[in-house]
């Protein structure tokens, strides 16, 4: 079974660009979520969403939004990128409908990694 | 704000002794509690999860949740060079939705 997969695996920016990076879940699971890991920080919580809409969003401007597709794949878009957005995006999936047994485990992609120049 | 807290580290132990790892959390309305190992350069991979107070086997690994002093904490017996990385302590928001990480413990095994 494949597991979450994001792409693109690089991607340079210049300051004041917009990126765009794309998530496919695991099959079944309905709920995306996405992080950003700058380098040598911890996990920061970007946006969840859930059958295609948006459930919840971190501490992040609002130059920071993405959203689901019916297919269940998700996209995240920075604007106006700045410096220090320069990190690993990792995206998560999870299978809702099963919270109750699995707790909500979340599973990784390998991650996007964005520089910004 | 709620938090996730962790000792970022680094723990060092020899090989084959037991490397034990601690997180506190904020929420006391968390239900669910996850251990995520993390290799430099890599994304993180779940290692297990818990719910229930007490202890959980997984091989080498003991998870041990105490709710009502809102601890979690991992065990890691007969420590391998291999089992050096940051590990993730996870906590699902009291209404389930989001899950929070700490900032990670930075874990070295000397051979």
């Amino acid at each position: 079974e494949a597991g979450v997969t994001q792409s693109p695996t690089h991607l340079i920016k210049t300051r004041g660009q917009q990126a765009t990076l794309r998530c496919s879940p695991i099959s079944g699971h309905t709920s995306v979520y996405w992080y950003q890991q700058a380098l040598g920080l911890g996990l920061q919580f970007l946006l969840w969403y859930d059958e295609g809409e948006e459930r919840n969003r971190g501490n992040f401007p609002p130059r920071f939004s993405g959203r689901q597709f019916p297919n269940y794949s998700s996209e995240l878009n920075v604007n106006a990128l700045e410096l220090e957005d320069s990190a690993l995006y990792l995206c998560a999936s999870s299978l809702t409908r099963d919270r109750a047994n699995s707790g909500n485990t979340i599973y990784f992609g390998e991650g996007s990694w964005l520089t910004v120049v | 704000q709620k938090e996730v807290e962790q000792n970022s580290g680094p723990l060092s132990v020899p090989e084959g002794a037991i490397a034990s790892l601690n997180c506190t959390y904020s929420d006391r309305g968390s239900q669910s509690f996850f251990w995520y190992r993390q290799y430099s350069g890599k994304s993180p991979e779940l290692i297990m999860f818990i719910y229930s107070n007490g202890d959980k086997e997984d091989g080498r690994f003991t998870a041990q949740l105490n709710k009502a002093s809102q601890y979690v904490s991992l065990l890691i017996r007969d420590s391998q060079p291999s089992d050096s990385a940051t590990y993730l302590c996870a906590v699902n928001e009291g209404g389930g939705f989001k899950t929070i990480f700490g900032a990670g413990t930075r874990l070295f095994v000397k051979a």
